[in-house]
């Protein structure tokens, strides 16, 4: 199956610079990579994903890149806020028509006033 | 819409007890997920459907068993309960098609004493 590594584990950045996730993946047939937030006591909510097919998206503060090649994708955030503060995820379907995503660890963000 | 619901929110068990987690979904999805999360650990997948009547094997399968009659509802089996079951338990459903956002339920938190 698919192997998912997600760095760091815990990150703390200070309001308004950015965040860096990064994960990578062992299926070079996987085409499908979402974020999921979870903050405290919740589930996890899709935030952002990308497709094989393209190489950067962004949605406002969130953006995702995916290098194929490498077999690796980050999540971005700029401009964080305290808000930001959750567990985000990585997470890689594996390349078949099965659908089964396989999750990072998590890394806990925290966004410091 | 409700979503994907879960239930119960909370549940003890004793070592050698057996319970069912209840997920239902109302958005007509074909597939549908058990995961389970451990502090640190991410989500795990125990089992998947992608419809009815079809069930497999996730990553984390052993002392769970599902079944999936109907479209809208996929029950998780925990047979002889043991403390290693203790977790945060997760449904969650997606579309078949293009769009492969996987939809969260509330979660159930059990404890095996």
């Amino acid at each position: 199956g698919e192997n998912v590594e997600q760095h760091p584990s815990t990150l703390s950045v200070q309001e308004g610079d950015s965040a860096v996730i990064k994960c990578t993946y062992s299926d070079s047939a996987s085409n499908y990579f979402p974020w999921y937030k979870q903050e405290l006591g919740k589930r996890p909510q899709l935030i952002i994903d990308i497709r094989s097919n393209v190489g950067e998206k962004k949605d406002q503060r969130i953006a995702v890149t995916l290098n194929k090649t490498a077999k690796h994708f980050s999540l971005h955030i700029t401009e964080t806020q305290p808000e930001d503060s959750a567990v985000y995820f990585c997470a890689a379907k594996e390349g078949s028509t099965l659908g089964r995503l396989y999750f990072g660890r998590g890394t806990q963000l925290t966004v410091w006033p | 819409n409700a979503g994907v619901t879960q239930t119960p929110k909370f549940r003890i068990l004793k070592i050698g007890q057996s319970m069912t987690l209840q997920c239902a979904q109302d958005m007509n999805h074909n597939y549908m997920y058990w995961y389970r999360q451990d502090p640190g650990m991410g989500l795990k997948l125990i089992y998947y459907s992608v419809g009815a009547g079809i069930t497999d094997k996730g990553e984390v399968p052993n002392g769970y068993n599902v079944s999936r009659s109907t479209t809208e509802d996929f029950p998780l089996r925990l047979e002889l309960a043991a403390p290693s079951q203790t977790s945060v338990y997760f449904c969650a459903s997606s579309d078949r098609g293009l769009n492969n956002e996987q939809f969260f339920g509330p979660g159930t938190r059990l404890t095996v004493l």
